[in-house]
């Protein structure tokens, strides 16, 4: 374990459906991210939050909504996704955006 | 525009030999940077990290050495192993603190 923890590790969902990622740390990093990585292409950064505050958000569809309650849980919530949208969502930490980052082991999305 | 690459994308090399991975970054003003290693199934590990004012750092069996008169980046692994076997991303950290990464380097270590 990293110390980071996704949840779940797998999810198939319908294009209609609605469900949501969640990303905990307990390292006290005050920065988390939300990574985008498919097949044959480099990770894709989508949101970044630092001390609960979105600071970057990288031209990434409505239909995917990032929610960070406090420093240790970071969501990304979904809906009405398209097939293209399959891939692992990667979420990671550090104690600084300008640190190096501590990621989780992801969450495998399928989308039908 | 701002880019990081790999000049490889799989790499094939006999256990107990050195493997080398290399990665050519753009952007000038990055001045961190993190070789990360990605088996299957799990998310990228932490391997070695450099600053810019360095041109060389060693940890256990991996080096990483950095150019930035060619901007370019590479990580030694000595007497790779079986369990070296992974996809290997180079990331730079640039002056917004993003930190962006290359395709990666597919390592397979033959027995």
């Amino acid at each position: 374990e990293t110390g980071v923890t996704q949840t779940p590790r797998h999810l198939v969902m319908g294009m209609t459906n609605k469900k949501s990622l969640k990303c905990e740390q307990h390292l006290g990093h005050n920065a988390m991210y939300w990574y985008k990585q498919s097949a044959k292409k480099p990770l894709e950064l989508m949101f970044v939050y630092s001390l609960e505050e979105r600071v970057e958000n990288n031209s990434v569809p409505s239909r995917f909504s990032p929610e960070c309650p406090n420093s240790s849980h970071l969501f990304l919530h979904l809906h009405t996704l398209q097939p293209e949208d399959s891939a692992l969502y990667l979420c990671a930490s550090s104690q600084d955006t300008r640190d190096g980052y501590t990621f989780g082991s992801g969450t495998r999305l399928t989308v039908v | 525009g701002e880019s990081v690459g790999l000049h490889l994308p799989t790499l094939s090399v006999q256990e107990g030999d050195n493997s080398i991975i290399n990665c050519a970054y753009s952007n000038s003003a990055s001045d961190y940077f993190i070789w990360y290693k990605q088996e299957s199934g799990k998310g990228p590990q932490f391997i070695i990290d450099i600053r810019s004012n360095m041109d060389k750092r060693q940890g256990q069996r991996v080096t990483v050495l950095l150019n930035k008169t060619v901007k370019h980046l590479s990580l030694q692994i000595a007497a790779t192993q079986p369990g070296d076997s992974a996809v290997y991303f180079c990331a730079e950290n640039d002056e917004g603190g993003k930190l962006i990464f290359g395709q990666g380097t597919e390592l397979s270590v033959k027995p």
